[in-house]
């Protein structure tokens, strides 16, 4: 099961930043905070990873609280095209790499 | 210059039928994964594969085999397909562990 609890939808104005919340309370010292995200009729797609540290790569930045306990996946500038299911995934090192999908949030960027 | 690629992309079959989707990827990756996408969304792996390991989700029927003819295929094949079988099947790759998967575009499966 997954580990990781996120809201099941929400919207965004394009242009706007998109800011999407994770809760993994239970998550342990070695796991890392993944985020996933799967376009309308897509494979999923990577976009960031992190462990402990603030992390931003050219398509999001990832927050991760001190207490390790959530997170925060900031699409600074939304576009039509970050419409997706996002999924927010917590793996831990030696799991066969395999990937335990959530529900995720449906994110609608709006005109 | 595809990285991971699948085919068909769809295959409508009938009950009973055996068939087999096929994946490729080009990125040198010494992993490859099968999810299934059911009717209401929700993404699971069926089986994790190097050349040292194979690893399969309990739950998935042993009516399902995947097949590596080299480093860069991983085959899926299914027999005796039943209705619950219908979902859309996705194939990845990694480098192994941790890393990024990279995931091809799917292949719906339905059967009649």
């Amino acid at each position: 099961d997954a580990k990781t609890t996120q809201p099941p939808s929400m919207d965004c104005a394009e242009g706007r930043a998109a800011n999407l919340p994770c809760n993994h309370s239970t998550i342990s010292g070695n796991e890392y905070v993944y985020w996933y995200r799967q376009i309308h009729s897509q494979g999923p797609q990577y976009i960031i990873h992190g462990l402990k540290n603030n992390e931003t790569n050219e398509m999001a930045s990832l927050i991760i609280t001190e207490d390790r306990k959530s997170s925060t996946l900031i699409l600074p500038h939304a576009t039509l095209r970050d419409t997706a299911v996002y999924y927010c995934i917590v793996r831990v090192p030696g799991s066969q790499g395999i990937l335990i999908f959530g529900k995720g949030t449906k994110l609608s960027v709006k005109p | 210059d595809t990285a991971v690629s699948q085919t068909p992309k769809y295959l409508v079959t009938q009950m009973g039928n055996d068939k087999s989707i096929k994946c490729e990827q080009n990125l040198g990756h010494d992993t490859m994964y099968w999810y299934k996408q059911d009717s209401k969304k929700f993404l699971k792996i069926m089986f994790s594969y190097n050349n040292k390991e194979l690893i399969i989700n309990e739950t998935v029927p042993n009516r399902f085999s995947p097949k590596s003819p080299d480093k860069a295929h991983l085959n899926l094949h299914i027999n005796s397909l039943e209705l619950g079988d219908s979902a859309v099947y996705f194939c990845a790759s990694n480098l192994g562990g941790l890393d990024e998967q990279f995931f091809g575009p799917g292949t719906r499966l339905t059967v009649l």
